[in-house]
């Protein structure tokens, strides 16, 4: 499968913990975002990288989420100090830069579950 | 600030019926929209954008600027076709602003 690719696909933590997520996108993609997509919501955007550079980020993404493209390749998204409201599916998707549009090519997901 | 409603949760029709899912915008620069689809089991994926005015699976979808609506259609539904459909509205920033869905449901 050459599409994006997320790990893990399914997390429980209990609340207060720490959890990261990693995105590898698809290989000539140059933008990478999040996104968060709570039971019965469309999914909500959280980020954005263009190449390694972090562009945008919504007022969703509080102080206890942070995300990082070192290398302008894959994506890691830490939550620290989980609480239950952070219970989500989180989507990571990407696109070329050169389409000029903002077609999305999306991950299968990681539902992470604070208990 | 950008938004995108999808008045109807689910939608429920009979195969070979027609199929409107609705989809309302609000945004004060050139929208630029999508449909995304969701089917069982699978990621979201793009079924058709509203620049390159195709026909996906049957589906067309046409932008009114006077009405703020990217309305999707088709006219003789599928079982296949039953799916999450997501609209979405797509800004300067290439983030996209998604409707809350519509479960469309084709019954045999």
């Amino acid at each position: 499968d050459t599409g994006v690719s997320q790990n893990p696909r399914h997390k429980i933590t209990k609340r207060g913990q720490n959890v990261t997520f990693r995105c590898d996108p698809i290989s000539e993609h140059n933008r990478l975002y999040w996104y968060r997509q709570t039971l019965g919501q469309g999914p909500e955007f959280l980020t954005y990288f263009q190449n390694e550079a972090q562009l945008e980020k919504s007022r969703l993404l509080s102080d206890r989420f942070s995300a990082e493209r070192p290398k302008g390749s894959f994506s890691t998204l830490e939550i620290q100090r989980t609480e239950q409201g952070d219970s989500a599916m989180y989507l990571c998707a990407s696109s070329p830069m050169w389409t000029g549009n903002t077609e999305a090519f999306f991950g299968q997901g990681t539902r992470l579950t604070v208990v | 600030a950008q938004r995108v409603t999808q008045p109807e949760k689910l939608l429920s029709v009979f195969k070979g019926a027609p199929v409107e899912l609705k989809c309302n915008y609000s945004y004060s620069g050139s929208p630029e929209l999508f449909w995304y689809v969701q089917y069982s089991r699978q990621r979201l994926q793009l079924l058709l954008r509203h620049i390159s005015r195709e026909s996906i699976k049957g589906f067309t979808a046409d932008l009114n600027k006077g009405e703020t609506s990217f309305h999707l259609k088709k006219p003789f539904a599928q079982e296949e076709d039953s799916a999450m459909y997501y609209c979405a509205l797509g800004n300067a920033g290439n983030m996209l602003t998604f409707g809350g869905g519509t479960r469309l449901m084709v019954k045999p």
